[in-house]
Parts: C-alpha cells; sequence; structure tokens
C-alpha cells in the first residue's frame, strides 16, 4: 500500500522567514495531493493541492511543487507569520480511493 | 453554520465500556469518513461511507462499528474499549468520494480510556 513520509517533524523559523517540508510517496498510482493545516484542537483544513498533472501551484504566501518521476511533493510558505504556526501535513491520494496521510510536521514561527 | 460537526467533543471513559460518537454534515456530501489521530499524531482512515453503503474498512478491529442512518450521518459505536482505543477521532466529509476531492474534517472528538 502507499507510505508517505514527510519531514522535518518540527521545524523553528524566525517571523518573515520561508519554511519548506517535504514528502514522499510510494504508490505511482497517487494523482492528488493534499496538504492540510491542523491548529491546536481543531481539526484539519485543506490549505493547497496539487494534482499529479501539474509541477507547481501557488496561492498568495503558499506553494506547493510535484515531481512525479521522484515521488515527492513540497509545501513552501514565504513570509512567515506567528499565525502559521501549526502541525501540517502532507497527503496522497492512492489508487485505492483513500488518503494516506504523512507523519505531520509542526511548526513553531517566532516573532 | 458549523459544515462537520461531531459529539461529543471529549469523552472520558474506563476500559471495558461502550460509547458513541456521532457526526453530522450540513454540505450535501454523499461521502463520510472516520480518522483516528494518535498520541504521535498520525492520522489514519478507518471507515468510509458512500451514501450509508461501507467502501472502506481499514482492518479496524470489529469492536468499532460504523452507522450511517443517512447520507448526512456517521456514527461511530465503539465497544469494550481498550486504553489503546484513547486517541482523537476525526469525521470527515467529501462531494462524492471520487478522486482528487477535498475531504472536510470536523474539529474531532478526543476519547481517553481510563
Amino acid at each position: 500500500g502507499e507510505n508517505v513520509e514527510q519531514h522535518p517533524s518540527t521545524l523553528s523559523v524566525q517571523e518573515g522567514d520561508s519554511a519548506v517540508i517535504k514528502c514522499t510517496y510510494s504508490d505511482s498510482a497517487s494523482n492528488y495531493f493534499p496538504w492540510y493545516k491542523q491548529e491546536l484542537g481543531k481539526g484539519p483544513q485543506l490549505i493547497i493541492d496539487i494534482r499529479s498533472n501539474v509541477g507547481e501551484k501557488k496561492d498568495q504566501r503558499i506553494a506547493v511543487t510535484l515531481n512525479k518521476t521522484a515521488k515527492h511533493f513540497s509545501l513552501h510558505i514565504t513570509e512567515t507569520q506567528p499565525e502559521d504556526s501549526a502541525v501540517y501535513f502532507c497527503a496522497a491520494y492512492t489508487g485505492f480511493q483513500k488518503l494516506v496521510f504523512g507523519t505531520g510536521t509542526r511548526l513553531l514561527v517566532s516573532p | 453554520d458549523t459544515a462537520v460537526s461531531q459529539t461529543p467533543k471529549y469523552l472520558v471513559t474506563q476500559m471495558g465500556n461502550d460509547k458513541s460518537i456521532k457526526c453530522e454534515q450540513n454540505l450535501g456530501h454523499d461521502t463520510m469518513y472516520w480518522y483516528k489521530q494518535d498520541s504521535k499524531k498520525f492520522l489514519k482512515i478507518m471507515f468510509s461511507y458512500n451514501n450509508k453503503e461501507l467502501i472502506i474498512n481499514e482492518t479496524v478491529p470489529n469492536r468499532f462499528s460504523p452507522k450511517s442512518p443517512d447520507k448526512a450521518h456517521l456514527n461511530l459505536h465503539i465497544n469494550s474499549l481498550e486504553l489503546g482505543d484513547s486517541a482523537v477521532y476525526f469525521c470527515a466529509s467529501s462531494p462524492r468520494g471520487a478522486p482528487q476531492e477535498t475531504q472536510y474534517f470536523g474539529p474531532g472528538t478526543r476519547l481517553l480510556v481510563l
């Protein structure tokens, strides 16, 4: 089955810096890669996603890149703000019609 | 208005008890899910239902029994609770359960088994 690895597990940055979170997946049939943000005490919320026919997608300060050959995708957050502090999850939609999540990255943005 | 809601938000109970968690979505979606998030934040699917029909059952112990009375509701009943069942349980929904659809998560139910 699909396996999604996510790195780093924790990431501390200063406000205004960029943050990058990387994920790799194993199932070449996976074709949809969403990113979720989970704030303390809340459920995961979709922040951006990318489909397998696209290499990059951007939405204001966040962007996601996908390399299907290497089976990895990354989340880039620019000009980080304290409210970006949360746990971020990557996920891959597999050929078995389910989302498999990465292990999460705890991002801390210090003012 | 809350799109995906769960009750209760917190649940503390003794080992061996039976408990239920309820989920409701007002998005008009056909597909609903239950996920378990353990103490290390690992999020894993347990079940999915499409129009009240079970689609995914991820080798979950049969002490866990989902029930979908209609497509807007998906409840989770747990028998004979064990310490290892302590986790946060999230309900989610998506429009049709089709590939590449966004899944919308509820706020979670924090279950603690003593």
